[in-house]
């Protein structure tokens, strides 16, 4: 079955420690976009990638980085310049074919303070 | 740029019987589409409905139709013969020819037996 995949599902992370959300989807869609979370909160675009090798900052990109070597992959780092990284993490895709078509999302990752 | 306001932080509703979610939202653009999504306890996003702006009809998909008031700027979700399994945060969002959506803060649907 197609779909997107995110991993961890939970996460950890030290002060001045960086990690990478895990992103995959087989859709064979060509947009993907990273959202955040807050408790009780709606979610809040960080970066969305429209093609392979190109990407581009959404809301609240400061802290955090991408990148878009294949087109099934889009990972997030979180950096140590993300000064509050609790959060949930949520990935999704879109297929090409124009802004009606919905995104489909990930099951999420929680990333967390040790 | 696009804000969607959803004004009500949590609603209510007995079971099998109706309940509307409220949405306003303002946009620039001439181009753009309207949406609901549910997220249950499991933290998974549900697309529950979509509308076109360009369209005048409203909505509909079983149990769950719109109210999309253009000159208003208003989009409300109309919830039919609640059910149990109904119960999420439903989010309202707004979306552009290129895809970016921008949500509101969600709404907590309860439904009591």
């Amino acid at each position: 079955d197609g779909g997107i995949t995110q991993s961890p599902k939970y996460l950890f992370r030290k002060e001045g420690q960086n990690v990478t959300l895990s992103c995959e989807q087989n859709l064979n869609h060509d947009a993907m976009y990273w959202y955040r979370q807050d408790p009780g909160q709606g979610l809040r675009l960080i970066y969305y990638s429209q093609i392979v090798n190109d990407f581009q900052k959404g809301d609240i990109a400061e802290g955090y980085s991408v990148s878009r070597e294949k087109k099934e992959s889009f990972p997030l780092t979180v950096t140590s310049a993300q000064k509050n990284p609790t959060a949930f993490y949520l990935c999704a895709s879109r297929p090409p074919s124009g802004g009606n078509q919905p995104q489909h999302f990930g099951d999420g990752t929680r990333l967390s303070i040790l | 740029a696009q804000t969607v306001t959803q004004s009500q932080p949590e609603m209510s509703v007995q079971e099998a019987e109706t309940v509307t979610l409220s949405c306003t939202y303002d946009t620039s653009e001439s181009d753009y589409y309207l949406f609901w999504y549910k997220q249950p306890p499991s933290r998974q996003m549900i697309l529950v409905i979509r509308q076109e702006a360009y369209k005048q009809q409203n909505a509909t998909e079983n149990r769950f139709s719109v109210n999309f008031q253009k000159a208003a700027k208003s989009f409300s979700l109309k919830i039919s013969d609640s059910q149990l399994g109904d119960a999420a945060m439903y989010f309202c969002a707004g979306g552009t020819s290129y895809g970016k959506l921008t949500f509101g803060q969600g709404t907590i649907l309860t439904v009591h037996p």
